[in-house]
C-alpha cells in the first residue's frame, strides 16, 4: 500500500491565482482530512469528509474549497490565493473517526509546501 | 476553549540519553490522546492512542502516559538515537463516539534534537 499521497510537493502562486491539491487513499478509508501547518503551529483542520459526497468544515475553511466524489481521493482547492493561505498542507485519512469506537489514529500523507507571493 | 500545552518547546540530548516530554490539555471530555512523532519535511506518524481507561502505553522506546484526573500526559523516550531527532505532537479528541471528526485539538509540538 502506497498509504496517503499527495501532490504536488511544493508550489509557488501568485496572489489571485487558483490551485487544486490533489490527496489520494489506497486504505479504503472513509474519513479523510486536511490540515494546515504554520511554522512552530499545531496543525488546524481544515475540512474533512466521512465518507464519497459527504464532507463538512473545519477549524479554518475560509478560502478553500473541497470535493468527495470517490473514497479513494479527497481534493482541496484554493481559489483567489492569499498570502495568508501560504503553509503547509497535509492530507490525512482514516477507518473511524478519531473519536470512535474502536480508537483509530489517522494515517499522514508527506504534505504539499505552498508559497502564495 | 478546547487546548493542548506542550513542552518544553524544543529539547536538545545527547545519544544515548533519556527525555520526557510534557502535554496538558483542557479538551473535555476526553475520548482520546494521540502522540505523533513529525520527521522534518514529513507528516505525522503516529506513535501510540490512549484512551481514558489506560494510563501507559509503549511503542518500542517510547512510553506514553495519561493521568485523566490531572490532565496530563507524557512520552518518554529511552537510549535516544539520532533518528529520534524530530517534532513530537499531542493530539486530544473529545466527545466519545461522536462521529464529527473535527473534534481534535493538536498541540503545538516539542522539537527534540539529539546530537552524537
Amino acid at each position: 500500500n502506497a498509504g496517503v499521497t499527495q501532490t504536488p510537493k511544493f508550489r509557488i502562486l501568485k496572489i489571485g491565482q487558483s490551485m487544486t491539491l490533489q490527496c489520494t487513499q489506497d486504505m479504503n478509508h472513509n474519513y479523510m482530512y486536511w490540515y494546515r501547518q504554520d511554522p512552530g503551529m499545531g496543525l488546524k483542520l481544515i475540512y474533512y469528509s466521512v465518507g464519497a459526497g459527504i464532507t463538512d468544515k473545519g477549524e479554518v475553511p475560509n478560502g478553500y474549497n473541497v470535493s468527495r466524489s470517490t473514497t479513494e481521493d479527497f481534493p482541496l482547492r484554493l481559489e483567489l490565493a492569499a498570502p495568508s493561505q501560504t503553509s503547509v498542507y497535509f492530507c490525512a485519512s482514516s477507518r473511524n473517526a478519531p473519536t470512535g469506537f474502536p480508537q483509530e489514529t489517522q494515517y499522514f500523507g508527506p504534505g504539499t509546501r505552498l508559497l502564495v507571493l | 476553549k478546547n487546548q493542548v500545552e506542550q513542552s518544553p518547546q524544543s529539547l536538545i540530548i545527547l545519544e544515548g540519553k533519556n527525555c520526557t516530554l510534557q502535554c496538558n490539555y483542557t479538551v473535555s471530555p476526553f475520548s482520546n490522546l494521540r502522540w505523533y512523532k513529525q520527521d522534518t519535511g514529513r507528516g505525522p506518524v503516529s506513535l501510540t492512542i490512549m484512551t481514558f481507561s489506560e494510563n501507559t502505553k509503549s511503542n518500542g522506546r517510547y512510553t506514553a502516559t495519561l493521568d485523566a484526573d490531572t490532565k496530563q500526559s507524557s512520552l518518554h523516550i529511552t537510549a535516544s538515537q539520532l533518528s529520534d531527532s524530530a517534532s513530537y505532537i499531542c493530539v486530544v479528541s473529545d466527545e466519545p463516539y461522536n462521529t464529527n471528526a473535527g473534534k481534535s485539538t493538536f498541540g503545538d509540538g516539542t522539537t527534540l534534537t539529539v546530537k552524537p
